[in-house]
């Protein structure tokens, strides 16, 4: 039964044209991760929701959004993607008790035409 | 001091054979280590976590050892099978932001 899930699994859209990946939960976790992950790479985290509050990491363009309308949805929105934006995008979930698991998604994979 | 640096790149076993994995870091104020197996196209999986205060951790062929005085942990392989052949992340976070340091990852092939 998967409990973190990705949609759509493959994802293809146009240089510069804006492209939304979703993630749903059943585990009903109050943290939800957004990870990119190029070839041969561990995956790099862009932004977590804890419950509805947003953290950003510092490295992460502007180009990247989210939104979590729910504990169970999530949401990437990349504004204007570029070639260099073609990647695995991984979802992740996790309670913020003393340091459980984060449990991940099967991944967008997302190409830039 | 956030790193977390991880060898080998690439690991070839033979089936039946011990696949060590190691990891080191840094910051004293990590307290958990996952270990994650990703196959092609799929997510990280999570398979085994050990927290500081315990030396060794064992579920069937795979094994956590820990030294937090060398600030160095390893992934054990027992008899390991072709269908162990993955990419193995390490990883460590704390409990102060839960957030995940990776490794860089190993691609284990085992050999029939």
């Amino acid at each position: 039964d998967a409990m973190v899930i990705q949609n759509p699994r493959y994802q293809v859209t146009q240089f510069g044209k804006p492209v939304t990946l979703s993630c749903s939960q059943t585990l009903n976790h109050n943290v939800m991760y957004w990870y990119q992950q190029k070839s041969s790479q561990a995956p790099k985290l862009l932004f977590h929701y804890y419950d509805k509050d947003f953290n950003n990491e510092a490295d992460t363009p502007d180009n990247f959004q989210s939104r979590r309308p729910n504990t169970s949805f999530c949401f990437l929105d990349i504004r204007s993607p570029g070639l260099g934006d073609a990647a695995m995008y991984l979802c992740a979930t996790g309670q913020a008790t003393d340091n459980q698991p984060q449990h991940f998604g099967d991944g967008t994979r997302l190409s830039i035409l | 001091q956030q790193q977390v640096k991880q060898s080998p790149q690439s690991l070839i076993v033979q089936k039946g054979g011990i696949s060590i994995i190691n990891c080191a870091y840094e910051n004293t104020a990590f307290d958990y280590f996952p270990w994650y197996q990703q196959f092609p196209g799929k997510g990280p999986a999570l398979l085994i976590a050990i927290r500081p205060d315990v030396s060794e951790k064992k579920e069937g062929r795979f094994t956590i050892s820990f030294n937090k005085s060398a600030k160095q942990f390893s992934l054990h392989i027992m008899d390991s099978q072709p269908g162990d052949s993955a990419t193995y992340f390490c990883a460590a976070s704390s409990h102060n932001t839960g957030k995940l340091i990776f490794g860089q990852g190993t691609t284990l092939q085992v050999k029939p």
